[in-house]
């Protein structure tokens, strides 16, 4: 079955700065990689996700990019705030409906003010 | 997306007892999912709930354990059986309505604590 592996556990970056978290999945057919966000105590939300038919996604401060070929992708915040501390899972599954995703170990994203 | 309604939010039981969680969604969804959460964990999937069939359990998870219900297509119940203070973890439905909408949205999590 699929594998994600998730980098790093833990990331502190000053206010103001990049945090990039990177991700790497084991199988080729999977074609639809999202980002949870997941506060404190909270459910995880769906912050961006992105299909195997396009290479990097924007929206605001978030992007994320798609190395198809390397079977990796990458979530970039820029001008971190501190509402963006949280927990930050990647995911990856097969499909465009109804199959099972496989989350990533999880990113703990700390913003130091 | 949709809105799952979760509940209980939280729950302390006793060891050898069950405790059977309910979600509820605003619309349709074709697919359900059970996944247990330990604290500062990822989450694992437990079993899919197939609407009118038996649910799909994964590796590591048994019907006898964690027997499921999906009697229609906006609700599901999750009944963790004869529990041990190993249970105790955070449990989360999450729906995916298919096709070409391919989010997944969760339900808020039950926080449970056996003693």
């Amino acid at each position: 079955g699929e594998n994600v592996e998730q980098h790093p556990s833990t990331l502190s970056v000053q206010e103001g700065d990049s945090a990039v978290i990177k991700c790497t999945y084991s199988d080729s057919a999977s074609n639809y990689f999202p980002w949870y966000k997941q506060e404190l105590g909270k459910r995880p939300q769906l912050i961006i996700d992105i299909r195997s038919n396009v290479g990097e996604k924007k929206d605001q401060r978030i992007a994320v990019t798609l190395n198809k070929t390397a079977k990796h992708f990458s979530l970039h915040i820029t001008e971190t705030q501190p509402e963006d501390s949280a927990v930050y899972f990647c995911a990856a599954k097969k499909g465009f409906g109804n199959e099972k995703l496989t989350f990533g170990t999880g990113t703990r994203l700390t913003i130091i003010p | 997306s949709a809105v799952i309604s979760q509940k209980p939010s939280r729950d302390i039981c006793q060891r050898g007892t069950s405790l059977t969680i309910q979600c509820q969604v605003d619309s349709q969804v074709t697919m359900m999912f059970w996944y247990r959460q330990q604290p500062g964990q990822s989450l694992t999937l437990i079993a899919t709930a197939n609407q009118g069939s038996e649910a799909t359990y994964e590796s590591g998870f048994v019907i006898d354990k964690f027997p499921i219900s999906r009697p229609n297509l906006t609700f599901s119940t999750l009944t963790v059986s004869n529990m041990s203070p190993e249970d105790s973890s955070i449990y989360l439905c999450s729906g995916v309505r298919g096709a070409e909408n391919t989010e997944a949205f969760f339900g808020q999590g039950t926080r449970l604590t056996v003693v």
